[in-house]
C-alpha cells in the first residue's frame, strides 16, 4: 500500500504555544486529505478536510482559527493547533486519498500531544 | 442522519473464532471498510467491500449485505496479537469515510 508519514510522532508543548503537524504522500500525489482526532477510547472524529490548493473543509464545531490547515501540495498537508490548551490533547491522524473516486485512504502513524 | 453501529466489547479465547458485527445508515454507500487500531496506533487497513458477499483473507473474512445495511468482520485462529480495536467504516456518496465507534476485541489465553 502507499505510504503516509505523519511527523512528529509525539509532541509536548505549554498551554499557549503553537504546534505543526505534517503529514506527507511518500509515493503518491495526494488530492485530498483527511485530519482526524481521537480521544481515548474513543472513535476517529473528523476534523477537516483538506483538498490540494483550496481551503479546508472543517467539520461542525471545529474552529478554523485553532486548527489551522494548509494543503499547499500534493504531497503535504500541515495542521497547526495555534494557542494549544489542555484540552486540546488528544491523537491526532492524518489520511491521504490519491483522488476524489478513489476509495482507500492512506493513514498517517498519528501524532500524540500532549498539552501541559 | 447518518448512523454506523457496532458492538463497544467483545471478549474470546485464543485460537476460537470471533464475529464482530456492524449496521450502518448512511446517505449513499460506497463500500465499507474494516480496520484494527492497536492502542495509541493509527487504523491499518483489513478490508474492503463493495458487493455483497463474503471476501476471504487470510485469518480475516468479512461481509456485506447491502439491502440489510450490515457486514461483518470474521476472525479466525484468534491469536494474542488480535487484541485491538476493530472500526467500521462506511464511504458515503461523497466519499467520506463515516466512522464506527470501534470495537474492543479482548482475547484471552
Amino acid at each position: 500500500g502507499a505510504v503516509v508519514s505523519q511527523h512528529p510522532s509525539r509532541v509536548i508543548c505549554k498551554s499557549g504555544t503553537s504546534v505543526k503537524i505534517e503529514c506527507r504522500s511518500l509515493d503518491f500525489q495526494a488530492t485530498t486529505m483527511f485530519w482526524y482526532r481521537q480521544f481515548p477510547k474513543q472513535s476517529l472524529m473528523l476534523m477537516a478536510t483538506s483538498n490540494e490548493g483550496s481551503k479546508a473543509t472543517y467539520e461542525q464545531g471545529v474552529e478554523k482559527d485553532k486548527f489551522l490547515i494548509n494543503h499547499a501540495s500534493l504531497t503535504l498537508s500541515t495542521l497547526t493547533v495555534t494557542s494549544a490548551h489542555p484540552e486540546d490533547s488528544s491523537f491526532y491522524i492524518c489520511s491521504a486519498r490519491a483522488g476524489p473516486g478513489e476509495t482507500e485512504a492512506f493513514f498517517g502513524q498519528g501524532t500524540r500531544l500532549t498539552v501541559v | 442522519g447518518q448512523n454506523i453501529d457496532q458492538p463497544t466489547e467483545m471478549t474470546a479465547t485464543e485460537g476460537a473464532i470471533v464475529q464482530i458485527n456492524c449496521t450502518y445508515q448512511t446517505s449513499g454507500f460506497n463500500g465499507l471498510f474494516w480496520y484494527q487500531q492497536h492502542a495509541g496506533e493509527a487504523p491499518t487497513f483489513l478490508s474492503y467491500n463493495v458487493l455483497d458477499g463474503l471476501e476471504e483473507k487470510g485469518r480475516f473474512s468479512s461481509f456485506l449485505s447491502r439491502s440489510k445495511g450490515y457486514s461483518y468482520l470474521l476472525l479466525k485462529e484468534l491469536q494474542m496479537k488480535d487484541s485491538a480495536s476493530y472500526l467500521c467504516a462506511v464511504m458515503d456518496s461523497n466519499y467520506q469515510l463515516i466512522w464506527g465507534a470501534g470495537t474492543k476485541l479482548i482475547i484471552k489465553p
